[in-house]
């Protein structure tokens, strides 16, 4: 079965870029997409298509793709982007989704 | 500003089934895929299955044998069925919208309901 993977957890201070990393074999010719969870809540959706940004999610969210690797980018990171992100695939043929395994954020 | 909403029974006996049903508030369900995802401490996010509102439906392979995934346009909601359920069917269910471009077959979900949790236990 398809498989997206994820580091478990990434640190940084505040006001460093963190940079959460999704790896599948598919991911060169499927769009991927990111979410945040923080404790107790549903995951919202903070990158779209690789790279778009939905409205309302601040500019320091930025998201890129090269080969089967695709990134999740927060600059200026600040406390309260500390959660789970998660990112979301779809296989070659397109018609089964999967999530990564999820990274913890931590800001230190 | 649509809304989803889950409901259902949050404990359920080894073998019997799981019903839950997700009401849309804010929009009409028309026009859109919406689908089932949960998530267990181990395993974490786990893609259940999607249907148009049409109703042609689409699940995971993993669990196909035995989910159902059911549309009441007339109602705005849609419903699950998980069947000969088990202690690993244990998780926060959650519903979602799911927004699609058809000529790049991709999909993702852009607004989620709040979760229930739903323990399978004797």
């Amino acid at each position: 079965s398809y498989e997206l993977t994820q580091p478990p957890s990434v640190s940084v201070s505040p006001g460093q870029t963190a940079r959460i990393t999704c790896s599948g074999d598919a991911l060169p010719k499927q769009y991927a997409y990111w979410y945040q969870q923080k404790p107790g809540q549903a995951p919202v959706l903070v990158i779209y298509k690789d790279s778009e940004r939905p409205s309302g999610i601040p500019e320091r969210f930025s998201g890129s793709s090269s080969g089967t690797t695709v990134t999740l980018t927060i600059s200026g990171v600040q406390a309260e982007d500390e959660a789970d992100y998660y990112c979301q695939s779809a296989d070659s043929s397109g018609t089964i989704e999967v999530f990564g395994g999820g990274t913890k954020l931590t800001v230190l | 500003q649509v809304q989803l909403q889950e409901s259902g029974p949050g404990l359920v006996k080894p073998s019997e089934t799981l019903s839950l049903t997700c009401t849309v508030s804010g929009g009409s369900i028309s026009s859109y895929y919406w689908s089932w995802i949960r998530q267990t401490p181990g395993k974490g996010l786990e893609w259940i299955g999607y249907i148009y509102y049409s109703g042609s439906t689409n699940y995971n392979p993993s669990l196909k044998s035995r989910v159902t995934i059911s549309i009441d346009t007339s109602k705005n909601q849609f419903s699950l069925k998980l069947s000969s359920v088990t202690a690993a069917d244990t998780a926060v269910y959650y519903c979602a919208r799911v927004r699609f471009i058809a000529a790049a077959a991709t999909h993702w979900f852009d607004t989620w309901g709040q979760g229930t949790l739903v323990t399978v236990s004797s």
